[in-house]
């Protein structure tokens, strides 16, 4: 089965500061994707990769898919209060989605 | 567009009661839902799958008799817990997605409902 590994696995940034989350697959990826969720909320889909080198962004966040597509990274530039929560990568494999195991955002002021 | 909404929010029911919780795709036609379970702290644990029109395809260790999944429709799916128990007490989220769309891999998913079971 594919597993999915984040880091890291918590993360304390100053609001205005650059971060990075990283999630690495024991496997190739043919469809990696970006969740977002707050405390006892569901999932927000941020964003979908599928190719080697693909790179999408939305407003502050940009996120990457390695070359040999077993990684990729979610970049927030000048990070805001309303980035924080729990960001969750995730692949298809056999038509179900495997979830990372997630990194806890906290911004402080 | 792709917006999921599950009613109710929240739930609080006595042990041995069975609830229904509605998961809807509101703007789009979900040709597959599925269920999820989360406890605290931890990442979200795959139940069943449900296509419209056919029977839910359960994962490995989780009750079908105890949590019985139903899709009526294209745009609605339905968790009722049976005789539920504290130990049933979680949050529950569902995703929707459609291969009719042209994002038709994307689960998107509903805001969860949060069961306590006294």
């Amino acid at each position: 089965s594919q597993e999915l590994e984040q880091s890291p696995q918590s993360l304390i940034v100053q609001e205005g500061k650059n971060l990075t989350i990283n999630c690495t697959s024991s496997k190739t990826l043919y469809g990696l994707y970006w969740y977002k969720q707050k405390y006892g909320e569901g999932l927000i889909f941020l964003m979908m990769l599928q190719k080697g080198g693909e790179e999408k962004s939305h407003e502050k966040i940009t996120a990457k898919l390695d070359e040999k597509k077993q990684q990729s990274s979610l970049h927030i530039t000048a990070s805001q209060p309303s980035h924080a929560g729990i960001y969750l990568c995730g692949a298809v494999t056999n038509e179900k989605l495997t979830f990372g195991t997630g990194t806890r955002l906290t911004i402080i002021p | 567009g792709a917006v999921v909404s599950q009613h109710p929010s929240w739930v609080i029911c006595k042990s041995g009661t069975s609830v229904k919780i509605e998961c809807r795709s509101l703007d789009f036609q979900a040709t597959t839902m599925f269920w999820y379970r989360q406890f605290p702290k931890q990442s979200l644990m795959l139940m069943a799958t449900s296509n419209e029109g056919s029977k839910a395809t359960y994962e490995q260790g989780v009750e079908k008799d105890k949590f019985l999944i139903n899709h009526a429709s294209l745009t609605l799916s339905t968790l009722t817990v049976t005789s539920a128990h504290p130990e049933d007490s979680s949050f529950y989220i569902c995703s929707a997605r459609s291969y009719r769309t042209p994002n038709g891999k994307t689960q998107y998913f509903g805001p969860g409902t949060r069961l306590l079971v006294l």
